[in-house]
């Protein structure tokens, strides 16, 4: 089983609906982010947690809501999806030490808002 | 100026050259990563350093702290080393992505 999981992997959705994307790890990090990737563009961040009772916006927060439920879960969602919401989006995790401190990503979510 | 910038954007190489993808950045970092997204879309990280080279099969990075700069190289490359190969720099608690270098290697 991979160590960082998200579902789904695709989803077609419309303007206006609510969508959550959801992340499970099984690395026992307490970090765990949210980032969005569009063509052309380095991965930019949306939310992230450094542990259960942690959340914190990132640059890009607009539009999305999160969740911690669980050290292993974070869940993100878009509570009315627009057009521009149309991206790549993975979830990663990581451990906090300076030098061990490698990235985990899962296979990321392909959202299409029509 | 983006504080991450690679270059080059694009690469297309035969197989078996060498290959050094560039990243510069303008801020004093804590460590470095360089990571391979396949076209299936998973990310994968190759290394993370704050110093000197590392080598792991035929990837070798290495960084200057001092120039703000890190190289990936590839040696004796292969078609299934065609990636987008992204640097990213942590500072803090923020990391910083660069848009990445999408290699193509032909056989």
């Amino acid at each position: 089983d991979a160590d960082v999981t998200q579902t789904p992997r695709n989803r077609i959705t419309k303007t206006g609906k609510r969508i959550m994307l959801e992340c499970s790890q099984t690395k026992g990090h307490d970090r765990m982010y949210w980032y969005r990737q569009d063509p052309g563009l380095g991965l930019r961040l949306i939310y992230y947690s450094f542990d259960v009772k942690d959340i914190n916006k990132g640059e890009i927060s607009d539009g999305y809501s999160v969740s911690r439920q669980a050290q292993a879960k974070f869940s993100l969602s878009l509570e009315s999806a627009i057009p521009n919401q149309t991206a790549l989006y993975f979830c990663a995790t990581s451990d906090p030490g300076v030098n061990t401190g490698e990235l985990f990503f899962g296979e990321g979510s392909r959202l299409t808002v029509l | 100026k983006n504080e991450v910038e690679q270059s080059p954007q694009n690469l297309t190489a035969q197989e078996g050259e060498f290959i050094t993808i560039n990243c510069s950045y303008s801020v004093g970092i804590s460590a470095l990563h360089w990571l391979q997204q396949h076209p299936g879309g998973g990310i994968v990280s190759l290394f993370m350093l704050s110093s000197g080279k590392k080598k792991h099969g035929r990837l070798i990075a290495t960084i200057n702290i001092q120039e703000k700069h890190s190289s990936l190289h590839i040696t004796a490359s292969h078609p299934r080393d065609s990636a987008v190969y992204i640097c990213a720099v942590r500072y803090g608690n923020k990391l910083v992505f660069g848009a990445g270098t999408i290699l193509r290697v032909k056989s």
